[in-house]
């Protein structure tokens, strides 16, 4: 099973938004529901931003919203703001009964 | 809410067994959770190791499985990863995490463990 593809990086000034792509196969992204993003700023612990493709945890801002269609799917980040710099992964549960994980995107803020 | 850290030795020699522990606090481990490891090699992205559930089912990443160890300790309110045989292609930050529905909600900081004699 190979990493899902995530594009290395994505840059936006502050108040923009901006949509990170992460695609995979018809054997995870696009057979499940179960897609997953996370934030990590290097240093800290991971933060769950987004389960089940466009669920929002208690406590995520509403500037993050992610959806899917086909074997792609998308995290929006809106409003973008300095905090919001941080690596994004995400992850998808797969017909083999493991997950796997994005290659990952660096965002910037401008 | 559910706090988790990582323990263990930060080098270890090429073929021995890597060995770490995730000290989980702020909840019982014997709650319905699945506990998790999930490693990140320099320059890469995140790999999924394994999970056990509470209730004592465990799953591995096949590329791992046959290597990978994953156990419960309901005493300690713990749980431990054992990978054995290991290579430089071990070397990774190792991260301890809680799973919930198909995702993770919490993670540790993450440790890093260097395969090098």
């Amino acid at each position: 099973q190979s990493a899902l593809t995530q594009p290395a990086s994505v840059s936006g000034s502050p108040g923009q938004s901006i949509t990170i792509s992460c695609t995979g196969t018809s054997s995870d992204v696009g057979a499940y529901t179960h897609v997953s993003w996370y934030q990590h700023h290097p240093g800290k612990a991971p933060q769950l931003m987004i389960s089940e493709v466009s669920n929002r945890p208690s406590g995520v801002s509403n500037r993050f919203s992610g959806s899917k269609s086909d074997n792609t799917a998308s995290l929006t980040i809106s409003g973008l703001q300095a905090e919001d710099e941080a690596d994004y992964y995400c992850s998808s549960y797969t017909s083999s009964d493991f997950y796997v994980f994005g290659t990952g995107t660096k965002v910037t803020v401008l | 809410q559910v706090q988790l850290k990582e323990s263990g030795p930060g080098l270890v020699q090429p073929s021995g067994t890597l060995s770490l522990t995730c000290a989980v606090s702020g909840g019982p481990i014997n709650s319905q959770s699945w506990w998790t490891w999930v490693r990140q090699p320099p320059g890469k992205g995140p790999e999924w190791i394994g999970e056990r559930y509470h209730a004592g089912g465990a799953k591995y990443n096949p590329s791992l499985k046959s290597r990978v160890t994953i156990s419960l300790d309901n005493t300690e309110n713990k749980f431990s990863l054992w990978l054995n045989s290991v290579t430089a292609a071990d070397t990774a930050v190792y991260y301890c995490g809680r799973g919930g529905y198909y995702s993770l909600v919490s993670w540790g900081q993450g440790t890093l463990v260097t395969v090098s004699s």
